[in-house]
């Protein structure tokens, strides 16, 4: 158990419309990351927060957004859903703002049919 | 620019080692991890190395070279359960906020 939460762990939705993705990181870490990973692809980082505030973005869609609230948990926000979007999704976290290792959650896998 | 390479695919023997390597291409080289990811799963830290050489946590050993641009991931007394995918993962300080540069991952099939 990597202290890393993830909910919902399956989300089954159509094209053209808008999830939201949940995650707690573990106690004390302050950065959150968001990963994209297609069916046999490599991760891809989206976005990364810490303290509450954007540190850096991946090749994050306009379609999507993320936010950390104060409690330090962070929601990710698909919207206008394409069938292209199906994938895993992860979140992780790490104490700092990126020397120590990121630990994972056990993802959320977005279905659009 | 940045790039990583791994094997996509290794296939090894059920008590035999097998070693996977990584190479990196960055413009400021700041720590190398490793992540094991079986599939349908979360990758799981393995190891870290920012200075050269061999670091060793049980049966998994990582080395890092550099100079070279190079690591591995050496892997003894292979078991079923190591049947998954490697991640090698380079920090790039010149990078957005030291983001990490993820390379594609090797398949690793453990047979008996």
């Amino acid at each position: 158990d990597s202290g890393v939460t993830q909910t919902p762990k399956h989300l089954i939705t159509a094209t053209g419309q808008r999830v939201t993705l949940r995650c707690s990181p573990r106690s004390g870490d302050l950065s959150v990351y968001w990963y994209q990973q297609s069916l046999d692809q490599g991760l891809q980082f989206l976005i990364q927060y810490y303290n509450g505030e954007e540190r850096a973005k991946g090749n994050i869609l306009e379609r999507f957004s993320a936010q950390q609230f104060p409690d330090l948990h962070s929601e990710l926000n698909l919207s206008s859903l394409e069938l292209g979007d199906s994938a895993l999704y992860f979140c992780a976290s790490s104490p700092d703002r990126g020397n120590q290792p990121q630990h994972f959650g056990d993802g959320t896998r977005l279905s659009i049919l | 620019g940045q790039n990583i390479d791994q094997p996509t695919e290794m296939t090894a023997t059920e008590g035999a080692i097998v070693q996977i390597n990584c190479t990196y291409q960055t413009s400021g080289f700041n720590g190398l991890f490793w992540y094991q990811q079986h599939a349908g799963e979360a990758p799981t830290f393995l190891s870290y190395n920012v200075l050269d050489g061999l670091e060793e946590k049980g049966r998994f050993s990582s080395f890092l070279s550099r100079s070279k641009g190079y690591s591995y991931l050496l892997l003894k007394e292979l078991q079923m359960k190591d049947s998954a995918s490697y991640l090698c993962a380079v920090r790039d300080q010149l990078a957005s906020n030291y983001q990490l540069i993820w390379g594609a991952g090797t398949k690793l099939i453990i047979k008996p």
